[in-house]
């Protein structure tokens, strides 16, 4: 079974600091990899996804992840945040085919001036 | 185009009553999913819907939830009786394609409490 923990269910960090939310994913077949984020009173909004090829792949707002097939890792980097940031941000991982997607528990990121 | 539409975007209601959760997809959209957060846990499928045929309904929790998608376009997700436990945000996606790289769009959810 396909499973995703994100490890730090919270996150604080100053303007324009760098930022990492991580990611690890188990899955006993190919899996393809995505960040969602949800900002206040808002949907779930696709940041960025890993379907193939380049290991490093990059999404909106300056965001980008690095897939790490040997560490089972997907983690979501930005070299500097800002407030508008702020919001909750989820990895998820699915088998395709129209498959479910696994989501991880979340990662609040609060960017503080 | 217009997005994925999901109403009402909260829901109060007491123990015991039936709540109708209600999904537009996106015009086109023959995949329609349903997800759902309790509070504090991870976001988990219920059950997907290609047209108006249940494809995977392995999340749905118990036999109190109902979800239908007649004539292929919007959806319902019925609960009756609520339970305590039921309360949470719950969200409508939808896909164009079964092909993983078309993505998903997701609504911005009910949140639904009982009390």
């Amino acid at each position: 079974a396909q499973s995703v923990t994100q490890l730090d269910s919270q996150v604080p960090v100053f303007e324009e600091a760098p930022v990492e939310l991580r990611c690890n994913y188990s899955s006993s077949v190919s899996v393809y990899l995505f960040w969602y984020v949800q900002y206040p009173n808002q949907g779930l909004q696709l940041l960025l996804k890993y379907l193939s090829g380049s290991t490093l792949v990059k999404g909106i707002n300056g965001f980008e992840a690095e897939f790490n097939k040997s560490q089972t890792s997907f983690h979501l980097r930005k070299p500097s945040v800002h407030i508008s940031d702020t919001a909750e941000y989820f990895c998820a991982v699915t088998s395709g085919g129209g498959g479910k997607l696994i989501f991880g528990q979340g990662t609040e990121l609060s960017v503080k001036p | 185009e217009a997005g994925v539409t999901q109403f009402p975007s909260h829901s109060v209601i007491e123990k015991g009553q039936t709540v109708t959760l209600r999904c537009d997809p996106i015009s086109g959209h023959d995949n329609l999913y349903w997800y759902r957060r309790v509070m504090g846990k991870e976001i988990k499928f219920l059950l997907h819907f290609v047209k108006e045929s249940k494809q995977d309904e392995s999340g749905m929790p118990n036999n109190r939830f109902l979800a239908e998608r007649t004539g292929g376009t919007y959806s319902t997700l019925k609960v009756q009786p609520a339970e305590l436990e039921d309360s949470g945000v719950y969200f409508c996606a939808s896909s164009q394609d079964l092909r993983v790289n078309y993505g998903y769009t997701f609504g911005s959810g009910t949140r639904l409490t009982v009390v």
